[in-house]
């Protein structure tokens, strides 16, 4: 069974930094490439970043670019986001997907990421 | 990039059924699309990958009361027999090289 399980969020201020998690389970890790998406509170669902099976193909959404990084281990059935400078409007569920034949086709169930002063 | 319009809510009764539509952008309607559903406070769902030629592939456990079918840029989701846990927010999704692309969103009331 495809298991994503998120750790990592939190209360952060704003300007600070904070680094997700997503442990992989169930399946060949290293052989898909991995996505984070985020919620707002109400707010539908925005893609954030993706990464190929290899870490050779990575892309941001704009409203991130040049402050979160994506990376993997595959060694640890491992996903991670690497976020800094950290604004109000990055409040939101973080969820880890699994890019199945390009269309997501798993989801973890989410960490909330709340920054705010 | 694509974009991708939902209407924001639909609803019908239980026992019936509905069609939600998700239109793709000027110059990309030939694109694959997937069906994703989000239950109130629960993380979203997987539900099929669909095709412009209207075939679709439908995620491990959901239902046959779920289809999929397409016409020119739109792209629909059929619930048949309509069930209380039906009620949800449907989103579709869309890829390109290097971007992912969501809709706004369908919340379906079942009454």
């Amino acid at each position: 069974e495809v298991q994503l399980v998120e750790s990592g969020g939190g209360l952060v201020k704003p300007g600070g930094s904070l680094r997700l998690s997503c442990a992989a389970s169930g399946f060949t890790f290293s052989s898909y490439s991995m996505n984070w998406v985020r919620q707002a509170p109400g707010k539908g669902l925005e893609w954030v970043s993706s990464i190929s099976s290899s870490s050779s193909y990575i892309y941001y959404a704009d409203s991130v670019k040049g402050r979160f990084t994506i990376s993997r281990d595959n060694a640890k059935n491992s996903l991670y986001l690497q976020m800094n400078s950290l604004r109000a409007e990055d409040t939101a569920v973080y969820y880890c997907a699994r890019d199945g034949t390009g269309d997501i086709d798993y989801w973890g169930q989410g960490t909330l990421v709340t920054v705010s002063s | 990039q694509p974009v991708l319009t939902q209407s924001s809510s639909a609803s019908a009764s239980l026992g019936s059924s509905v069609k939600l539509t998700c239109t793709l952008s000027s110059g990309h309607s030939s694109y694959i699309i997937a069906w994703h559903q989000q239950q109130p406070g629960k993380a979203p769902r997987y539900l099929m990958k669909l095709e412009g030629s209207g075939s679709y592939n439908k995620g491990s456990g959901v239902p046959d009361r779920f289809s999929g079918s397409s016409s020119g840029a739109d792209r629909y989701l059929t619930i048949s027999n309509l069930q209380s846990e039906d009620e949800a927010d449907y989103y579709c999704e869309t890829w390109d090289s290097n971007t992912r692309v969501f809709g706004g969103g369908t919340k379906l009331t079942v009454l």
